[in-house]
């Protein structure tokens, strides 16, 4: 159980694209979704915080017109990068979570996103 | 704001050694949690402790918390190469999101 699947797993495209990625909660309702950004061989960076039905709340230094998060669903929360340029390229990963804050997170797979 | 450390950053074993990687944060946490990442995989939760000075154990693996409930450990007895992976801790400081430590990578060497 609690599988999360993230969609799709790699990207590389010119930059100025915007890339949507998708993380979706299949077996659970996932109250909340977490986004990461992991460099090479470094930890997890938080970016945000999203929880069904209201706004993402972002982590210091995140810009949140650049990376637009929607969670419009249980299963369901979306991240895109608008405008990507190349420092943008990197390891995104989600996770989700059900119920409270202590709980357990599952995490994607993963999209490594390439700015050309 | 808080901050979570974890050392050693690197650890090298001969295949049926132990291992422990020691997690450290700034402040008081209500929960922590470990996870495991195979390289080029992504976390994988492996236990939570909440209880002050508690002890869990799976299989060869044992997690520890602090009395002060500021630091926590994983210790691995007699590593396998399937053990080979970063090991992350992360703490919860009271109703706040969970915070990631920089990870420990653990090679076994066969």
């Amino acid at each position: 159980g609690a599988v999360v699947s993230q969609h799709p797993s790699w990207v590389i495209c010119k930059s100025g694209t915007s890339v949507k990625i998708e993380c979706r909660s299949l077996d659970f309702q996932a109250t909340t979704m977490f986004w990461y950004r992991q460099f090479p061989k470094q930890s997890l960076m938080l970016m945000a915080t999203s929880n069904e039905g209201s706004k993402a709340t972002y982590e210091q230094g995140v810009e949140k017109d650049k990376f637009l998060i929607n969670h419009a669903s249980l299963t369901l929360s979306t991240l895109t990068v608008t405008s990507a340029h190349p420092e943008d390229s990197s390891f995104y990963i989600c996770s989700a979570s059900s119920g409270l804050s202590n709980q357990p997170q599952h995490f994607g797979d993963g999209t490594r996103l390439s700015i050309l | 704001g808080q901050q979570v450390m974890q050392i050693p950053q690197y650890q090298h074993v001969q295949e049926g050694e132990d291992f422990t990687t020691y997690c450290n944060s700034s402040t008081t946490l209500s929960n922590i949690q470990w996870y495991k990442q195979r390289p080029g995989g992504h976390p994988v939760f492996l236990i939570q402790l909440v209880k002050s000075g508690e002890v869990k154990k799976q299989k060869r693996l044992t997690f520890q918390f602090g009395e002060a409930k500021k630091n926590s450990s994983l210790h691995i007895t007699a590593t396998q190469t399937t053990d080979v992976g970063t090991y992350f801790c992360a703490g919860l400081n009271y109703g706040q999101n969970f915070v990631f430590g920089p990870g420990t990578r653990l090679s076994v060497l066969p």
